[in-house]
């Protein structure tokens, strides 16, 4: 039930494409959805995250989907460039203990965008 | 310029030693955390602290041991007990407010042979 699930494990897109990247989680007790990007040899930093009681939230080019009811949601970059290519991770977290958050990461994404 | 400092980069054991990472942070951060990446398992948490001398398990802390003395520096040690210490690990901190984004060092690979 801790689980979260990304899909798919690898992606090949052409400059200009739109990628989309998938997760599914059970644990409804979820309620904040953030993205971390990661670059070969580097920390994840954070790329996005939405709350489940909004079904959209955009920055930039990025933008998170949000199914409350299907526990899942999405990751869609428009207008994507070979700078996006990276790993790209999502997780889910719950409230468990003030100061401190335990959060659940999908497996990664390794998104190749070619010029 | 504020971060999380990991060291070192890549380190090198034999089996059957113990071995400790390094994580420093300078963003005045309450709550530190370490997570191990393997390929194509996402991140999995090993130990977190949300305060100085008080540290709790995550999900796969066998084998490991961590301290936190001082608000800045989170150590981990890779024991022998530990099966698979090959890894990467990645330390990180956070804010006390929910939600506040996970700050990343940039890790450090270790392999054990």
């Amino acid at each position: 039930q801790q689980q979260v699930k990304q899909s798919p494990q690898s992606l090949i897109v052409q400059k200009g494409g739109i990628p989309i990247i998938n997760c599914a989680y059970e644990n409804t007790a979820f309620d904040y959805f953030p993205w971390y990007q990661q670059f070969p040899g580097k920390g994840p930093a954070l790329l996005i995250a939405i709350r489940p009681d909004v079904s959209e939230k955009k920055e930039g080019r990025f933008t998170i989907s949000f199914n409350k009811s299907a526990k899942q949601f999405s990751l869609h970059i428009m207008d994507s460039q070979p700078g996006d290519s990276a790993t790209y991770f999502c997780a889910a977290s719950s409230f468990i203990i003030q100061g401190a958050q335990k959060l659940v990461f999908g497996q990664g994404t390794r998104l190749t965008i070619n010029p | 310029d504020g971060g999380i400092t990991q060291s070192p980069k890549y380190l090198f054991r034999k089996e059957g030693q113990n071995v400790t990472l390094s994580c420093e942070q300078n963003l005045n951060h309450d709550a530190m955390y370490w997570y191990r990446q393997d390929p194509g398992q996402g991140l999995r948490l090993i130990y977190y602290s949300q305060i100085v001398n008080d540290f709790q398990k995550g999900d796969i802390a066998e084998g490991y041991s961590v301290s936190r003395e001082k608000k800045e520096s989170f150590p981990l040690t890779v024991t022998s007990a530990q099966k698979n210490p090959t890894a990467f690990y990645l330390c990180a901190s956070s804010s006390a407010y929910y939600n506040s984004p996970l700050h990343f060092g940039n890790g450090t690979r270790l392999t054990v042979t």
